[in-house]
């Protein structure tokens, strides 16, 4: 049972557009979302967080939107430049030293 | 920001033979430590969360015996595949947690392991 979807396996977008990228969970226990950001033979590196008291955390050209109600979290990368093109995991965690469950990815390519 | 650093990056074995890799968190002490697996285009899939001075906890389905975790340091943790075969072959990847609240995990870059 998959704890955290990303139901879009690819996204395309045009360089300067906004990236728009969904994540669903339904473990109700989870009060941390993360970004990772990976490329291929890479470990992943972390983008942007939001805990579930927040329902927007902005970092530059990157916004994280969480609806808990939904159980739905977006990042979205505004403008996209092509260098941001990489799989884009979404990742989520219970309160306490518990490991991190990732979705399945989405591969972002931006073009220019 | 905080490094966890993994080594070996790429290792290719002998079906048999059995392969260490390390995992290190180099400025920060992890009493907890995770290992996950990423097989081609899937996601990254938790294999044990390694607790140091204790056993490590391992996820449903994954052998215990074949894969096999020592946490005997707070920035040290080892996972050594033991009688690789070629359906081990993967990309093996560790990550830690700095102490506190909602903290990121970070990852080290991964090991890609293949047996032939």
């Amino acid at each position: 049972d998959q704890q955290v979807k990303q139901n879009s396996p690819s996204l395309s977008v045009q360089e300067g557009r906004i990236s728009i990228l969904n994540c669903d969970y339904t473990n109700s226990m989870f009060d941390y979302f993360l970004w990772y950001k990976k490329y291929p033979a890479e470990g992943p590196t972390f983008l942007i967080s939001i805990s579930s008291i927040k329902d927007k955390n902005e970092d530059g050209r990157f916004t994280v939107f969480l609806n808990k109600s939904a159980k739905h979290l977006s990042l979205h990368i505004v403008p996209s430049q092509p260098g941001d093109s990489a799989v884009y995991f979404c990742a989520a965690r219970a309160s306490g030293n518990t490991p991190l469950v990732f979705g399945k990815g989405t591969r972002l390519s931006v073009i220019a | 920001g905080a490094v966890v650093s993994q080594h070996p990056s790429r290792v290719i074995c002998k079906s048999g033979t059995s392969v260490k890799i390390e995992c290190r968190s180099l400025d920060f002490q992890a009493t907890t430590m995770f290992w996950y697996r990423q097989f081609p285009k899937q996601s990254l899939m938790l294999m044990a969360t390694s607790n140091e001075g204790s056993k490590a906890t391992y996820e449903q389905g994954v052998e215990k015996d074949k894969f096999l975790i020592n946490h005997a340091s707070l920035t040290l943790s080892t996972l050594t595949v033991t009688s690789a075969h070629p359906e081990d072959s993967s990309f093996y990847i560790c990550s830690a947690m700095p102490p506190g609240p909602n903290t990121e995990a970070f990852f080290g870059q991964g090991t890609r392991l293949t047996v032939v």
